[in-house]
């Protein structure tokens, strides 16, 4: 089975441009999650959907920080305007709904550059 | 306010010794915890998870100690290898489908 599929892996791009990062979840999985990872922060939760509703977004830094998940099989988080201090690396987890063990399943990660 | 706490950023080991990850949480209501290894330039794997009403379990090399009254885990790797060599990161979080919070990882670098 596919994993977790994020695109693009590398992404380098001018600050005050739009920036758009794509996840597809396992399927079956019900619950997906944005995640950013910096030097300084760790691993910080940005936003989850459960049954592709938005359920808490407030790791969100910004209004410039937007994600939607049309359906249970894509999901985008967009930047708009990016800023340097945008560079990290962001990655979409999984999850099975209504699963004690709350293991998430993470994809590779996009890492994004804006200069 | 961190609520899960993983304070060497770094740890080196001998090939073949043993290797201890230590991370610490505040939150009580905590009741899973999680283990991920993450090499250079891929996502973070699941490696192994304990449940709050354990104390310990094992996985091969990998053993997972719980001390609930000190909100202290730690991931014993025995023997050390040097495929081990990541960043591990600490989680945990309440059963059921609430979001893990996770520590900010440490570095495991294993020395043949």
């Amino acid at each position: 089975d596919a994993g977790v599929i994020q695109s693009p892996r590398h992404e380098v791009t001018e600050m005050g441009q739009e920036v758009t990062l794509r996840c597809k979840p396992i399927s079956g999985h019900n619950s997906l999650f944005w995640y950013r990872q910096t030097m300084m922060r760790g691993l910080e939760l940005l936003i989850y959907f459960n049954n592709n509703v938005p359920i808490d977004d407030s790791g969100m830094p910004e209004d410039r920080f937007s994600a939607k998940m049309p359906n249970a099989s894509f999901s985008t988080l967009k930047i708009q305007p990016s800023e340097p201090r945008d560079s990290a690396v962001y990655f979409c987890a999984s999850s099975p709904i209504n699963r004690g063990d709350d293991t998430q399943y993470f994809g590779p990660g996009t890492r994004l550059t804006v200069l | 306010d961190q609520q899960v706490k993983q304070n060497s950023p770094s740890l080196s080991v001998q090939e073949g010794r043993i290797s201890i990850l230590n991370c610490d949480y505040t939150n009580s209501m905590f009741d899973y915890f999680l283990w991920y290894k993450k090499y250079p330039a891929e996502g973070p794997t699941f490696l192994i998870s304990i449940s709050s009403i354990k104390d310990k379990n094992e996985d091969g090399r990998f053993t997972v100690f719980l001390n609930k009254s000190a909100k202290h885990l730690s991931l014993h790797i025995v023997p050390s290898q040097p495929g081990d060599s990541a960043v591990y990161f600490c989680a945990a979080g309440n059963s059921g489908n609430t979001p893990l919070v996770f520590g900010k990882g440490t570095r495991l670098s294993v020395i043949a």
